[in-house]
């Protein structure tokens, strides 16, 4: 089991925001980055440090972060926004890296 | 602009040592900035972290994996590899190779370029 904490699935209305959260004690710790997936391709980067967005990734998407929980927060999702979402962050020792078992976003 | 690409078999023998190399384009892998990492992804499943290297050869794996475990950089060729030892069905998997922002240099973790995957079957 990971020590990264994820909803399997979540789903949003076209437009509206949508939280997806990632649950572990070193994230009291530790940055979490955040990785968009679709089916068939490699996961992206979309958030990574304390709310920091890569290149070319719009700005609808944002990271926060408190206590044990880091949340991805997609406002006015759109329908290319429907993919797997991935936390990444360092376990508990603060040695190793570890993931999220990821949630399936939905976009209704 | 900085591209990875994992090569190697696609087909492995249970018991074998399943061995990829991941090829840096576009830029050096002896950048004192980045880690290099192992990713893989069981069909249908989420992602697991298997280990990173630095150019000078320092490593880091993941503890469920270590024993079996090695990843290996060449910098002439700019290059970095996994072996994995006594494979068996559970090996197969899409391995990724990636880019790492290591909290150590950055202050953060973050893998910011991915290779496009290969998928390895372990099968007889």
């Amino acid at each position: 089991s990971s020590e990264l904490t994820q909803d399997p699935a979540v789903s949003v209305a076209l437009g509206q925001t949508v939280r997806i959260t990632c649950q572990g004690d070193s994230l009291r710790s530790y940055y979490v980055s955040w990785y968009q997936q679709k089916p068939g391709q490699a996961p992206l980067l979309v958030i990574y440090g304390e709310n920091n967005r890569p290149s070319g990734i719009p700005d609808r998407f944002s990271g926060s972060s408190s206590g044990n929980t880091a949340s991805l927060t997609i406002t006015g999702a759109q329908a290319e926004d429907e993919a797997d979402y991935y936390c990444n962050s360092r376990d508990s020792s603060g040695n190793h890296l570890v993931f999220g078992g990821g949630t399936k976003l939905t976009v209704l | 602009q900085l591209q990875l690409q994992e090569s190697g078999p696609g087909l492995v023998k249970p018991s074998e040592t399943l061995s990829l190399t991941c090829t840096v384009s576009g830029g050096s892998i002896s950048s004192s900035t980045y880690y290099w990492g192992w990713i893989r992804q069981p069909p249908g499943k989420g992602l697991e972290w298997i280990g990173n290297i630095y150019y000078s050869g320092s490593t880091y794996y993941n503890p469920s994996l270590k024993s079996r475990v090695t990843i290996s950089v060449d910098t002439s060729k700019n290059q970095f590899s996994l072996k994995l030892s006594s494979v068996t069905a559970a090996d197969t998997a899409v391995y990724y190779c990636a880019r790492h922002e290591d909290i150590a240099v950055a202050g953060y973790d973050a893998f910011d370029i991915w290779g496009q995957g290969t998928m390895v079957t372990v099968s007889s």
